[in-house]
């Protein structure tokens, strides 16, 4: 265990929906990280906060938006999803720069 | 561009095989380099990572890495693999400077037959 906890862990909906993913980092952690992970693209890096605010953006839809929250929580919402949305979304952690701690991911299936 | 490249997609290994999976990074500058394994059904965790210092560097469950500049690689290596290895590693790098992004390989599938 990480201490990176995400919720839901599956979620299943249809095309065009919008949704929301949690992610809860290790205590004391100020960055939180997204990223998607796809059979066909690997594991790819969507986009980094950093006590509230946006460190880092990487291939992240513009269909796609992030917060974190002053209690450091983050939310990752998709909109108007798609069928190749469908992947894992992973959440990590760090308290220092170089070392980041996955949470158990979110799996998201859209029809 | 930042990309980071692993060879072998699947592997497959019978129990007290060697193993090395490599791992090649195009990146300007100092770099971070990371393995990341992924157990069926789990969350990546942290295998382990290099900044500087000695190439060689040993972490959890027997596992070591061997970063070598310059042919620009940091493969993985263990001595003897058992059933309980089978997973999928993730080689991924990171800019030596603050709070730099992850750049993850496509993974390697290993799967240990008993």
């Amino acid at each position: 265990d990480s201490g990176v906890t995400q919720t839901p862990k599956h979620l299943i909906t249809a095309t065009g929906q919008r949704v929301t993913l949690r992610c809860s980092p290790r205590s004391g952690d100020l960055s939180v990280y997204w990223y998607q992970q796809s059979l066909d693209q690997g594991l790819q890096f969507l986009i980094q906060y950093y006590n509230g605010e946006e460190r880092a953006k990487g291939n992240i839809l513009e269909r796609f938006s992030a917060q974190q929250f002053p209690d450091l929580h983050s939310e990752l919402n998709l909109s108007s999803l798609e069928l190749g949305d469908s992947a894992l979304y992973f959440c990590a952690s760090s308290v220092d720069p170089d070392t980041q701690y996955f949470g158990p991911g979110t799996r998201l299936t859209v029809l | 561009a930042q990309s980071v490249s692993q060879h072998n997609h699947h592997v497959i290994l019978s129990e007290a095989a060697s193993l090395e999976l490599g791992c090649n990074y195009s990146y300007g500058g100092t770099v971070n380099l990371f393995w990341y394994v992924q157990y069926p059904g789990q969350h990546l965790q942290l295998l382990l990572k290099y900044f500087s210092g000695d190439p060689l560097v040993k972490g959890i469950k027997g596992f070591e890495a061997e970063f070598i500049k310059s042919k620009f690689s940091f493969n993985l290596r263990k001595p003897s693999v058992q059933w309980s290895d089978t997973a999928e590693y993730f080689c991924a790098a990171a800019r030596n400077s603050g709070y730099s992004t992850l750049t993850f390989g496509k993974g390697t599938m290993l799967l240990v037959s008993p």
